[in-house]
């Protein structure tokens, strides 16, 4: 019972390397999310993709790029890591057909940029 | 835009003690409001929704009742534990608000600790 599976869990990386976080979610869902997690900010959303082939920037989405490779993964890729990106990332997933169908949640990766 | 505002914490309750989050929120249409809650080292996980006005979410002893009228979704239990030790998330969907995709905009978060 998997669910939504983030790799990896913990990374360190120097400032300008670059670095792609992968998502995977097993319960066929359409919609799937990438948010970062500050603290005092709550969760803001990077990147979503409301289905298939589709990609749209959310609230923060300077400095990462996003590929939906299929139906059940979605990466966030940093292309020059600042530290200004040190931060904790979730994905999530949802059915997507209405508003009241709840998203699910990783586990989170843990970046931090040195 | 939409809005979510969440009291701020941390809380500190003793163990059986009531515990009430506030939340009130901003929306362009009749959204449907979640409550979720996060464990130290875990991520999200839904504890309550509620979809339309004056219904009432609730999940393992927790409640929270969509007040359109005060545009509220407090959330409230009994008898705390230890094990509620978490940060809790209050968040909304509105399908009205053109974001796309059924959007969550969350709260910013309130820590509550329960000692023994």
């Amino acid at each position: 019972n998997a669910g939504v599976t983030q790799t990896p869990k913990f990374q360190v990386l120097k400032t300008g390397q670059s670095m792609t976080l992968q998502c995977a979610q097993d319960m066929n869902h359409n919609s799937m999310y990438w948010y970062r997690q500050d603290p005092g900010m709550g969760l803001r959303l990077i990147y979503y993709s409301a289905s298939e082939g589709t990609t749209d920037k959310g609230e923060v989405p300077n400095g990462y790029n996003v590929s939906r490779l299929n139906k059940r993964e979605f990466s966030l890729r940093l292309e020059s890591a600042a530290p200004s990106q040190t931060s904790v990332y979730f994905c999530a997933s949802s059915e997507g057909y209405s508003d009241n169908q709840p998203q699910h949640f990783g586990d989170g990766t843990r970046l931090s940029i040195l | 835009g939409d809005s979510v505002t969440q009291m701020e914490g941390p809380v500190t309750l003793s163990e059986e003690a009531f515990l009430t989050i506030n939340c009130t929120y901003t929306a362009t249409g009749y959204p449907s409001l979640f409550w979720y809650v996060q464990y130290p080292g875990e991520g999200l996980q839904l504890l309550l929704k509620a979809t339309k006005a004056d219904d009432k979410g609730s999940n393992k002893g927790f409640e929270a009742t969509y007040r359109k009228e005060t545009t509220s979704f407090h959330l409230e239990k009994g008898s705390v534990q230890v094990s509620d030790s978490a940060v809790y998330f209050c968040a909304l969907s509105d399908p009205y608000s053109g974001a796309g995709s059924y959007q969550l905009t969350f709260g910013k978060g309130t820590k509550l600790s329960v000692i023994p």
